[in-house]
């Protein structure tokens, strides 16, 4: 199976900041990944497919980029509804694997 | 408006089998391109990936679950099932059901829309 490993764990951020997290894979994937966003107590959202594909109604702050196993999740200007938990999500391999979560905190 | 929602026994007790109704309405799995997927997630960890299957009924399972997992569907009743044999307190999770459907000219494969999660207690 592909192993995903995003980075950092938690991180704490203020209101305006900008904040890059990122996603290492175990083997190249070329675009296929996804970015989800997950709210306590809710179900995951699809921010990101395709490695910077905005998905609709999604505020354009968030991008991503990157391609073979190396991807990046960028948020340009923190507004208080996105201190949340963001993953990872690769679909190159039918047997799909989320990275472990990046917890974004207020600091 | 796509809609997925989650149901099943909301405490199970070891070794017992677990058996969950996705249904879902916006969207037919008679579709190509459409598929269902069951995630789980335990409490306060990350998701996991546990079952897919696609409008032509081909089925894939997580690596490390697949001799304990079955899923199915019934076209007619727009629902998928999923089963879990030999439940143990590690198994203990919200489990999500999710449409899952390509997106871009590359079609890769998003979990768009989801079901707000059902817990299940694996518990004596």
């Amino acid at each position: 199976d592909i192993q995903m490993t995003q980075s950092p764990s938690s991180l704490s951020a203020s209101v305006g900041d900008r904040v890059t997290i990122t996603c290492r894979t175990s083997q190249s994937i070329n675009k296929y990944l996804n970015w989800y966003q997950q709210k306590p107590g809710k179900a995951p959202r699809l921010l990101i497919y395709a490695a910077s594909s905005l998905q609709s109604g999604v505020p354009s702050r968030f991008s991503g980029s990157g391609s073979g196993t190396d991807f990046t999740l960028t948020i340009s200007s923190l507004q208080p509804e996105d201190f949340a938990t963001y993953y990872c999500q690769q679909s190159y391999s039918t047997l799909y694997t989320f990275g472990q979560g990046t917890k974004l905190e207020i600091k | 408006q796509v809609t997925l929602r989650e149901s099943g026994p909301a405490l199970v007790k070891p070794t017992q089998t677990l058996t969950l109704t996705c249904t879902f309405s916006g969207f037919s799995l008679n579709t190509r391109g459409m598929c269902v997927s069951w995630i789980r997630q335990p409490p306060g960890k990350a998701l996991e990936w546990l079952a897919i299957i696609d409008w032509d009924d081909d089925k894939y399972y997580s690596t490390s679950l697949k001799t304990r997992l079955t899923i199915s569907n019934d076209t007619s009743k727009n629902q998928v099932v999923l089963t879990m044999t030999n439940m143990d307190p590690v198994d203990t999770a919200t489990y999500y059901c999710a449409r899952t459907s390509s997106r871009g000219p590359g079609f890769i494969m998003t979990f768009d829309y989801w079901g707000q999660g059902t817990l299940v207690t694996v518990s004596s």
